[in-house]
């Protein structure tokens, strides 16, 4: 089973700023990574598949990248709906489709 | 308008079973693929089960093999997950999510706001 971990657990940033979240694979998933966001009691929400590629719907300052092993998420200048808990998961090597435990991103 | 409802959450005895349904719209269900992913409470997400769009395959989490089983109703636009055997480690948030093709091998871009079942004597 392949691990994802996430870092850091919890990032601060101000409104405006860039947050950049960090999704490492435990072996190499290709380009095979999505990013959800999920807000309180609230159901997840696709973000970016295929690594880099934005789903339907989401605004331009999401932004993913990344291959192999090591994917980022960038968020290019926070607003206030975007704070949130943020995971990554890998479908490359399944099942299980196996997730991050999550970046929860805060107000600074 | 899509939505996805799911019911059949609720308290289930440790050992005891629960049928979760989920009802979907909006969009031709035969088509895609579907999973179900849960949550258990302040934690993060897990995904459980796929089925593709025939219903023939099937795919779980070690953690519910032998104890739970998805399937679908193509002509009623429904998703099932036959919980059994169940313990207190299945005490979640259920959700259930339409995958955006067809292969189960693919993210989930459409989900319901979830059922909660809860595990407990």
């Amino acid at each position: 089973e392949i691990v994802m971990t996430q870092s850091p657990a919890t990032l601060s940033v101000s409104p405006g700023e860039r947050a950049t979240l960090s999704c490492r694979a435990s072996q190499s998933v290709g380009s095979h990574v999505a990013w959800y966001q999920q807000k309180l009691g609230q159901a997840p929400r696709l973000l970016i598949y295929g690594a880099s590629t934005r789903a339907t719907g989401i605004p331009a300052r999401f932004s993913g990248s990344g291959s192999g092993t090591e994917f980022t998420l960038t968020i290019s200048s926070l607003q206030s709906e975007d704070y949130a808990v943020y995971y990554c998961q890998q479908y490359n090597n399944w099942p299980p489709y196996t997730f991050g435990q999550g970046t929860k991103l805060d107000v600074k | 308008e899509v939505q996805l409802l799911e019911s059949g959450g609720g308290l289930a005895q440790p050992g005891g079973s629960l049928r979760l349904s989920c009802v979907v719209s909006g969009f031709t269900f035969r088509r895609y693929a579907m999973t179900w992913v849960r949550q258990a409470p302040g934690k993060g997400l897990e995904w459980v089960s796929g089925i593709d769009t025939s219903g023939g395959g099937r795919h779980y989490v070690d953690s519910v093999k032998g104890r739970f089983t998805i399937s679908r109703d193509n002509s009623k636009s429904t998703l099932y997950l036959e919980m059994s055997n169940l313990s207190a480690d299945d005490t979640a948030v259920y959700y259930c999510a339409k995958v955006w093709g067809s292969s189960v091998a693919d993210p989930s871009d459409l989900w319901g706001q979830g059922t909660l079942v809860t595990v407990s004597s």
